[in-house]
């Protein structure tokens, strides 16, 4: 299975600061089929991008991803107080799906 | 507006059956998509269980072996997982989801539902 692995562990940011989350992947995901969620404390991961670059209905256009491979990005460009949440990345491209296991985004 | 909900025992013995149910709401499931499940717990984090086409095919997770069965009932309009033989490692909050391009695709999910292994 393809293993994705997400850094940093923690990104400590001021609101309207940018900032960058990285995901490699150990093998080529399978048509960049790779998704960007949210999630906050007691709640569902939330869809924010989709096939890497494409934002999910409704999702901010501060949200952005970028990337092909095995090297994906998620850039949100100027935070909001309600970004500070984890981020997941999966891809989905090859079963069995797998997920990142997160980057936090705090404040600092 | 479409809408998944889980549901299930909150509890479930060791070595019995993990049953849990996902009810779709503003979509009929055997329209099109993808419906899957996934579950998170502290010390796995997001793991991708399978899923279940809206004709009917299967996509297991191989880590499950041959403990999971999935299966739609398109008159009650929800799908169902369920896991045999479960350990203190099966407890975790278990969502639901659909997912549109790939069997692995999640894209919108349930509010998830907690199972907790335990004698």
């Amino acid at each position: 299975e393809i293993v994705l692995t997400q850094s940093p562990g923690t990104l400590s940011l001021s609101p309207g600061e940018r900032a960058t989350l990285s995901c490699r992947a150990s093998q080529s995901v399978g048509s960049n089929y790779l998704a960007w969620f949210q999630q906050k404390p007691g709640q569902a991961p939330r869809l924010l991008i989709y096939a890497a670059f494409n934002r999910d209905s409704g999702i901010p256009d501060r949200f952005s991803g970028s990337g092909s491979g095995t090297d994906f990005t998620l850039t949100i460009s100027s935070l909001e107080p309600e970004d500070f949440a984890v981020y997941y990345c999966q891809q989905y491209g090859t079963t069995p799906g797998t997920f990142g296991q997160g980057t936090k985004v705090e404040i600092k | 507006q479409t809408h998944l909900q889980e549901s299930g025992p909150g509890l479930v013995k060791p070595s019995e059956t993990l049953s849990l149910t996902c009810t779709v709401s503003g979509y009929s499931i055997n329209s099109n998509y993808f419906w899957g499940w996934i579950r998170q717990s502290p010390g796995e984090g997001l793991e991708w269980i399978g899923s279940i086409s809206h004709s009917g095919t299967t996509y297991y997770n191989p880590s499950f072996k041959s403990r999971l069965t999935m299966s739609l009932d398109t008159s009650k309009n929800h799908f169902s997982l369920s896991l045999s033989s479960v350990t203190a490692a099966d407890t975790a909050v278990y969502y639901c989801a659909r997912g549109a391009s790939a069997p692995a695709a999640a894209g919108f999910w349930g509010q998830g539902t907690l199972v907790t292994v335990s004698s």
